[in-house]
């Protein structure tokens, strides 16, 4: 089956180190998301990416960087930066960037500070 | 930018009862509307989308919704719930010439036995 895998389900990170999510797609997807969601507020655009090799900030890229090599995979980091970063992250991908694409979801990755 | 409000945070409901879950959107010349459905410690799933064509649009689990344009909602129903219906309920929207979807905050749905 096709879909999208987030590992690990959980993660944690020491003070001032830097955690990368993965995030790894099978559904031959051209664009692919970061949110960040916490309680009571919805999703929060971190990052996203309609094409191989070039991404976008969203509502809360800051203290985050993202890369996207290859059309599967789109790893997210959290840097020492973000001095908040106790939260479930989401990954999601769609057919393409249109805005009236459906976004598809992976199961999240807890990510918690030590 | 567009922008989407779910007014309830949380609604409970008795099983087998009807729920209405409520989400109003600001004003676009067109939108695009989405419903999803997330059970705990996982991802979203969509319900159900609204893209154009027939206002009342059926989505899986037995959900639906009606975009009604004068009043900027996509409200989603179910005329009968089951304890396994409990999960967050977040609408989505995205308007003409946006390059990205707007979440909502979320209505959890709780079940009352």
């Amino acid at each position: 089956d096709g879909g999208i895998t987030q590992s690990p389900k959980y993660l944690f990170r020491k003070e001032g180190q830097n955690v990368t999510l993965s995030c790894e797609q099978n559904l031959n997807h051209d664009a692919m998301y970061w949110y960040r969601q916490d309680p009571g507020q919805g999703l929060r655009l971190i990052y996203y990416s309609q094409i191989v090799n070039d991404f976008q900030k969203g509502d809360i890229a800051e203290g985050y960087s993202v890369s996207r090599e290859k059309k599967e995979s789109f790893p997210l980091t959290v840097t020492s930066a973000q001095k908040n970063p106790t939260a479930f992250y989401l990954c999601a991908s769609s057919i393409s960037g249109g805005n009236n694409q459906p976004q598809h979801f992976g199961d999240g990755t807890r990510l918690s500070i030590l | 930018a567009q922008s989407v409000t779910q007014l309830d945070s949380q609604v409970p409901v008795f099983e087998e009862a009807p729920v209405e879950l409520r989400c109003n959107y600001s004003s676009s010349v067109s939108v695009y509307l989405f419903w999803y459905v997330q059970y705990p410690n996982q991802g979203l799933q969509l319900l159900l989308k609204y893209l154009s064509g027939s206002t009342l649009v059926k989505g899986i689990n037995g959900f639906e919704a009606e975009f009604n344009k004068s009043q900027t909602s996509f409200h989603l129903r179910k005329p009968s719930v089951h304890i396994s219906d409990t999960a967050e309920y977040f609408c989505a929207v995205s308007g003409s010439g946006d390059d990205k979807i707007i979440f909502g905050k979320g209505t959890r749905l709780h079940i009352l036995p």
